[in-house]
């Protein structure tokens, strides 16, 4: 059965540290690769995507995120957190050509200290 | 503006007794879906339909149950059957069936037990 993992449950920093979120998934074929943000009391928006192309993905706020195939990877980076980025982080899968069924991973909670 | 909404945003239950969640959404997305949202655990698929009068069971549809009688309606019906109802209920839709677009979600119902 297809799964994400997200290695970090919880993470904290600093404003201006740099970010970075591991994601792994499960599955064999040709996926399709999203990061979705949830900023406190605000409902769950796409904050990148991966459908083909450059590996290297950059969305909305500054965040970027790499693809490796060969890792099963979709690691979300920023260069520079800010107080405004605190909000809880998931990454999800979907089977290319599928159903469009998201499988998500337990979702990361970042906590940015001013 | 076009989006998603769910309603209410809080609802108790009492032991035994069905509850409906609802979903609306005025994009003209074919495909919507539900999901339970638990700490820790990311979102879990409850049910998704592809197109009206159509839905299929997720991976945790036990206690639940659901019709789409309007392409823009996609209620979803707590039963006394679910015994651990307690969590945060997020409703998505997207455009695409086939997992090449991504979801939209609402704001989200969170249902306590009485």
């Amino acid at each position: 059965a297809q799964s994400v993992s997200q290695h970090n449950h919880h993470v904290i920093l600093s404003e201006a540290a740099s970010l970075e979120l591991g994601c792994n998934y499960s599955y064999g074929g040709t996926v399709n690769l999203f990061w979705y943000v949830q900023y406190p009391g605000q409902h769950l928006q796409l904050l990148l995507k991966y459908f083909s192309g450059d590996p290297l993905v950059k969305g909305i706020k500054g965040f970027e995120a790499e693809f490796i195939k060969s890792k099963f990877s979709f690691n979300l980076r920023k260069p520079s957190v800010q107080w405004s980025d605190t909000a809880e982080y998931f990454c999800a899968v979907t089977a290319s050509g599928g159903y469009n069924k998201l499988i998500f991973g337990a979702g990361t909670r970042l906590a940015v200290h001013p | 503006d076009g989006g998603i909404t769910q309603s209410p945003k809080y609802l108790f239950r009492k032991e035994g007794q069905n509850v409906t969640l609802s979903c609306e959404q005025n994009l003209n997305h074919d495909a919507m879906y539900w999901y339970r949202q638990d700490p820790g655990q990311g979102l879990r698929l409850i049910y998704y339909s592809q197109i009206v009068n159509d839905f299929q069971k997720g991976d945790i549809a036990e206690g639940y149950s659901v019709s789409r009688e309007k392409k823009e309606s996609f209620p979803l019906t707590v039963t006394s059957a679910q015994k651990n109802p307690t969590a945060f209920y997020l409703c998505a839709s997207s455009i695409d069936r086939e997992g090449n677009q991504p979801q939209h979600f609402g704001d989200g119902t969170r249902l306590s037990i009485l």
